[in-house]
Parts: structure tokens; sequence; C-alpha cells
């Protein structure tokens, strides 16, 4: 499978744990965009990296919420002290500047916090 | 700042039916508009785009700037149109390509 993947698909935790999710693009795409969905809601953009760097956070992404890039190939989304509000499906998507920059996305992860 | 409001949540049709999904949006430059579709236990995956200006899958939407819209529409809805529907816009700046998503329109088409 050539697409965008996500690991973990699921993570359950509580409330004041870290976790870290992963995302690896298609391969020659250099942008990569973190997207948060709640129940009933579309998604909502948190950031986006052009290589490694990250060019645009959202005001959504509190201080809690950390994304790297570090090789301008896959990404981590860490968020610190997570609090039940926290639980959402987090999406993750990579395009190509410059080849219509169509956003492919991946499976998702889905976040429940206790 | 861009917002994409899509006032149906729910729209159900029967198989061979119109369907037009609804879309407006505000932005005060020129953005691009997407409808991207969400199939059952399916990833997002983008349908259509309006500047390619084509018909997928028998789906085709016009952007009107007049009336701030871009509707989805098909004349003769098949059952594998069910689906989850969203409307997005980009700033069409350059280099500015993050997606601003409406809150989605489940399409359920019986037989």
């Amino acid at each position: 499978d050539t697409g965008v993947s996500q690991d973990p698909r699921h993570k359950i935790t509580k409330r004041g744990q870290n976790v870290t999710f992963r995302c690896d693009p298609i391969s020659e795409h250099n942008r990569l965009y973190w997207y948060r969905q709640t129940l009933g809601q579309g998604p909502e953009f948190l950031t986006y990296f052009q290589n490694e760097a990250q060019l645009e956070k959202s005001r959504l992404l509190s201080d809690r919420f950390s994304a790297e890039r570090p090789k301008g190939s896959f990404s981590t989304l860490e968020i610190q002290r997570t609090e039940q509000g926290d639980s959402a499906m987090y999406l993750c998507a990579s395009s190509l500047a410059g080849a219509g920059d169509t956003q492919y996305f991946g499976p998702g992860t889905r976040l429940t916090v206790l | 700042a861009q917002r994409v409001t899509q006032p149906e949540k729910l729209l159900s049709v029967f198989k061979g039916a119109p369907v037009e999904l609804k879309c407006n949006y505000s932005y005060s430059g020129s953005p691009e508009l997407f409808w991207y579709v969400q199939y059952s236990r399916q990833r997002l995956q983008l349908l259509l785009r309006h500047i390619s200006r084509e018909s997928i899958k028998g789906f085709t939407a016009d952007l009107n700037k007049g009336e701030t819209s871009f509707h989805l529409k098909k004349p003769f809805a098949q059952e594998e149109d069910s689906a989850m529907y969203y409307c997005a816009l980009t700033r069409g700046e350059s280099g500015y390509s993050t997606l601003t998503f409406g809150k989605g329109t489940m399409l359920l088409v019986s037989p």
C-alpha cells in the first residue's frame, strides 16, 4: 500500500498521560498536514509541514501539542497531559506542492481519553 | 477567517432521484473549493475540485462567486453514492494549501 499510513489506528489512554502518533506520508510528497475530527464535525486543521519546516499552526494547537517532521519524511504528533477533550480522530494528509497539491488522507488515529 | 457551511446533516433520496448537496462559503479572497467523500470504513478522499471542472462519478459542482456557493449535484443518484460528503476550501494564495472543511452531509440513497 503506497498511501498515507498512520500508527496506531486506535489509542485508549488515561487522562494526564502522554501519547504520540505517527504518520508516514506518500513517499514523494513534501507537504504533510495534521487535522483533528470530532463527532459531527468536519476535519479541523492543526498544523502543516513543508519538508521538515513547520510552516503553520492552528490556534487549536495548544502548548500540550507538539508535532515534528525531523527528516522531512514521517511526522509525529505528541499530546502531553491528555484531557478528555482531546478525544478525537487525528488525521494526517500529504501532498506534493506544485503538482495540484491534492491532499491524500490517512486512515486516522482514534484517541479515547478516559 | 474563512468558513464553510453545509446546512444539511442528512440527505435521503431514492435511487434514480436527483441529488444536490449544498455548500456555502465565506472568504474575502478567491478561494479554491473542493468536495471530499468518505465511504463507509474508508478514508477521506478527494471527489472533485472546482478548478478541474470535471465530472467525477457523475457528480459536478460549479463555483458561484456571487452566491458564494459550491453545490454538488448528480442527476441520478445510485446506492453506491451513499457516503459522507465534505465541502472544503483553501485560500487561493500561492503556497497556501491548508483546508477548511464544513461539517459534512450524509447522503443516503435507498433502493
